[in-house]
């Protein structure tokens, strides 16, 4: 199993550019995560689906917007970056929690490190 | 999701056990202890989990209080593979994980 799988690992954008995150997962998980992680705070919500189809905000999801049209796959887009947008980026995966012991396990992926100048 | 606090950073001698602190006074009846790792550069790892009894498996142990407002994560013999941030959460089993705060965590240093 790959698990988590996100492309880009590394993005050098201009400010005002757009680009597009993948995120795959090969888990059948059905609620997916992206986060942002920035130096002196800990991870940060940006959207998340809890299935095909739905997205939802986070703690911050402004300048970012998402999409869910197969299960496996949830994107993350920028379509005009900014500066402070710089950051590492990462998707995560979990079941739905409902099951046994260890159902609600978080699965991230290595990461995306974007900059943006 | 109930706030946990742990110290910023810790040391470690390669070999000896690690023992990583987590108070979570506020947790609920419904929530569990989650610890997850992050090596540097690297995605969060989960490492183990528990409700109220003490858990074991192959990479680490946890030991939660009675009254369940603190918990311990034990590496029992620690390695330089180790080092790395420790996040210490405490969350209901069911349900997405929209509402979980992930904090700094512990830095922990294994020295050779």
């Amino acid at each position: 199993n790959a698990g988590v799988t996100q492309t880009p690992k590394f993005r050098v954008l201009k400010t005002g550019q757009s680009m597009t995150l993948l995120c795959a997962q090969d888990m059948n998980h059905e609620y997916m995560y992206w986060y942002r992680q920035d130096p002196g705070m800990g991870l940060r919500l940006i959207h998340y689906s809890v299935g095909e189809g739905t997205t939802a905000k986070g703690e911050v999801p402004d300048g970012y917007n998402v999409s869910r049209l197969k299960k496996q796959n949830f994107l993350l887009g920028l379509e005009s970056a900014a500066p402070s947008q710089t950051s590492v980026y990462f998707c995560a995966s979990s079941s739905h929690g409902k099951t046994s012991l260890g159902a609600n396990v978080l699965t991230f992926g290595a990461g995306s490190r974007l900059t943006v100048l | 999701d109930a706030k946990t606090t742990q110290p910023p950073s810790m040391d470690c001698a390669e070999g000896r056990a690690a023992n990583l602190p987590c108070n979570h006074s506020t947790i609920s009846g419904n929530e569990y202890v989650y610890w997850y790792r992050q090596i540097h550069s690297q995605g969060p790892q989960y490492i183990i989990h528990g409700l109220k009894n003490n858990e074991t498996n192959e990479m680490a142990s946890l030991i939660i209080t009675e009254d369940r407002k603190s918990s311990t994560l034990i590496l029992p013999h620690a390695t330089l593979r180790d080092t790395a941030v420790y996040y210490c959460i405490v969350r209901a089993n069911a349900g997405n994980n929209r509402k979980l705060i992930w904090g700094l965590g512990t830095s922990l240093a294994v020295n050779p």
